[in-house]
């Protein structure tokens, strides 16, 4: 079955310090990949997407990705972290022939601390 | 302006009880979704309209049967509800084809089941 691997439920970094946070996707066909975080009780925001036009994605607040194809990976990073960024952050894909259906990774809390 | 609006943002209600959520996107979508985040953060698609018509339709007890009176709104209706359909409720939309099929999240619907 198609699926997104996050790795690390939940990942804690000093501010400051760089933010890893790992996704992996199970297809040899590159999905559609997004990166989306979600603050406490909030809805969920897009972060960055890869649209096949550039390996690296730029997206807000910092955050960049890499896409990898012969990893099969779409790891999220920012260099320094700031005690704003303190959230879930999810990984979804939309794999080919699944009309636009997002399949969620199951989440990475990031905790920032001082 | 809200791009995506749900209401209501709270719903408290009584095991056996039938309610509604309401969804509104004012992007020109052509495509709606509503998806469903458990206790444990987990996000699964329910369902999905494209042009009114359903077009993914998980495994849902038919219990939840969704209504798009036009492409603009997809409203959730809950028979009987459950304890275990305790949950948040995200609505989205998306351009089919369009932007890598970006889908935009309503702020979500917390439902508590008694």
């Amino acid at each position: 079955a198609q699926s997104v691997t996050q790795l690390g439920s939940h990942v804690s970094v000093s501010e400051g310090a760089l933010v890893l946070l790992r996704c992996n996707y199970s297809s040899s066909v590159p999905p559609y990949l997004f990166w989306y975080v979600q603050y406490p009780n909030q809805g969920l925001q897009l972060l960055l997407k890869y649209t096949s036009a550039a390996t690296l994605v730029k997206g807000i607040n910092g955050f960049e990705a890499e896409f990898k194809k012969s990893e099969t990976s779409f790891h999220l990073t920012k260099p320094s972290a700031h005690m704003s960024d303190a959230a879930e952050y999810f990984c979804a894909v939309i794999y080919t022939g699944t009309a636009s259906k997002l399949t969620f990774g199951t989440g990475t809390r990031l905790q920032v601390t001082l | 302006d809200t791009a995506v609006s749900q209401t209501p943002k709270y719903l408290v209600t009584q095991m056996g009880n039938d309610k509604s959520i309401k969804c509104e996107q004012n992007l020109g979508h052509d495509t709606m979704y509503w998806y469903k985040q458990d206790s444990k953060k987990f996000l699964k698609i329910m369902f999905s309209y494209n042009n009114k018509e359903l077009i993914i339709n998980e495994t849902v007890p038919n219990r939840f049967s969704p209504k798009s009176p036009d492409k603009a709104h997809l409203n959730l209706h809950i028979n009987s509800l459950e304890l275990g359909d305790s949950a948040v409720y995200f609505c989205a939309s998306s351009q089919m084809g369009g932007r890598h099929n970006e889908q935009f999240f309503g702020p979500g619907t917390r439902l508590t089941v008694l």
